[in-house]
């Protein structure tokens, strides 16, 4: 199947500092990616969806001067989180659409613990 | 307001049974439904999907109902083994490219040897 990866898997840092998460699509091409964020026993919230070229759409209550958004190719994503803070401290997740397709596939996940 | 709804947050079956994992859904528009499931610390891994143009979709040990009028879809696993045990999320989706899923809260199921 389908096949998105996400790197780092894990990163501490320290507050203030800013975190930058790729998202890949391995085996087929993305122009759509989603960002996620899950918080514990809690389900997936989208943070915003990243179309190739152009800029990201951001849901409500996501601050976009903080989550920079960069879709520079049709395979890769990248989620900045600038200035982090220890309530940034979250799992963040990415998803990609195929484009000939609608089914979603996510990445592993990328645990961030901001310190 | 809740659109996707999973109304049994856990599950417990056997070894070999059937698993039904149910979900509802409030907004008529959506017309792709997805199944994922789900590790702790990991991505939640697609299953199978569904098109509202059919009402039924089979792989392998998977199978998706989908009942439009009661706007309600379910998953049976069969038959189902321990590994099967994890978080399933349901989602659903509508329109064109772009537009994201709305996950349900999931539901836990353990399958027990």
């Amino acid at each position: 199947g389908a096949v998105v990866s996400q790197h780092p898997s894990w990163v501490i840092c320290k507050s203030g500092t800013s975190v930058k998460i790729e998202c890949r699509s391995l085996d087929f091409q993305a122009t759509t990616m989603f960002w996620y964020r899950q918080f514990p026993k809690q389900s997936l919230m989208l943070m915003a969806t990243s179309n190739e070229g152009s800029k990201a759409t951001y849901e409500q209550g996501v601050e976009k001067d903080k989550f920079l958004i960069n879709h520079a190719s049709l395979t890769l994503s990248t989620l900045t989180v600038t200035s982090a803070h220890p309530e940034d401290s979250s799992f963040y997740i990415c998803s990609a659409r195929d484009s000939g397709g609608r089914d979603q596939y996510f990445g592993p996940g990328t645990r961030l613990l901001v310190l | 307001d809740q659109q996707v709804k999973q109304n049994s947050p856990s599950l417990s079956v056997q070894e070999g049974r059937i698993s039904i994992l149910n979900c509802d859904y409030t907004n008529s528009m959506f017309d792709y439904f997805l199944w994922y499931k789900k590790y702790p610390a990991e991505g939640p891994t697609f299953l199978i999907s569904i098109s509202s143009i059919k009402d039924k979709n089979e792989d392998g040990r998977f199978t998706v109902f989908l009942n439009k009028s009661a706007k309600h879809l379910s998953l049976h696993i069969v038959p189902s083994q321990p590994g099967d045990s994890a978080v399933y999320f349901c989602a659903a989706t509508f329109g064109q490219a772009g537009t994201a899923l709305i996950f349900g809260k999931g539901t836990t199921l353990s399958v027990s040897s």
